[in-house]
């Protein structure tokens, strides 16, 4: 079953704004990842974030951790086309992931 | 190190047939996962394994599945008598675990089953 809910569903933008992404869950977490699907592909992992951080980088990715309200969020900045995608937050309460439900990016040119 | 493979890449079969799919991991990982994806949905676990030992199987895997690791290297999923139901993505993953609070897992390019 699907630990919890990303929100929004679907985002559109252009190309060089940025986009934001949440996801909430239900469980305490070991830690909380963010993977890129493409359409019909496998996962890409994009980041990690401990269950003691609060909030982590990456080149355009930005992460949030709130564990008191059990959700993260997600910021790609200066989004590009390419970064048209499915994005899945993962958390890991034990060894397994549970994924959420996914928001569909579409960037336009 | 080449990233996680699957075989195949797509299977069509009937109702009724088994099919079998192989996930050959990252070298030197000890763990490999096994997840189905239906479309439109995030993907859900299934079955995990650190060397050859099954360690964790999910509620949705049922009789019908098994999943082996033989060797503790490259592992195989059977799906016997398939159902329309069992249309799905089937992805592999594979980490080296280290430390709980920083395992990664690395995705192949999965197998896209379907069942007429």
């Amino acid at each position: 079953s699907q630990q919890g809910e990303e929100d929004p569903q679907a985002l559109s933008i252009q190309e060089g704004e940025n986009a934001t992404m949440n996801c909430s869950y239900k469980t305490s977490i070991n830690n909380l990842q963010w993977y890129r699907q493409n359409s019909g592909r496998g996962l890409v992992h994009l980041i990690l974030i401990r269950s003691n951080e609060r909030e982590k980088h990456s080149g355009r990715l930005r992460v949030t951790l709130d564990t008191s309200k059990k959700s993260s969020s997600l910021l790609i900045t200066a989004s590009r086309a390419a970064d048209t995608a499915s994005y899945f937050c993962a958390t890991v309460p034990t060894d397994k992931l549970i994924f959420g439900t996914g928001t569909r990016l579409q960037v336009f040119p | 190190d080449t990233g996680v493979s699957q075989d195949p890449r797509h299977k069509i079969t009937k109702r009724g047939q088994n099919v079998t799919f192989r996930c050959d991991p990252i070298s030197e990982h000890n763990r490999l996962y096994w997840y189905r994806q239906t479309l439109g949905q995030g993907p859900e676990f299934l079955t995990y394994f650190q060397n050859e030992a099954q360690l964790e199987k999910s509620r949705l895997l049922s009789d019908r599945f098994s999943a082996e690791r033989p060797k503790g290297s490259f592992s195989t999923l059977e799906i016997q008598r398939t159902e329309q139901g069992d249309s799905a993505m089937y992805l592999c993953a594979s980490s080296f675990l280290a430390d709980t609070s920083t395992d990664t897992q690395y995705f192949g390019p999965g197998t896209r089953l379907t069942v007429l």
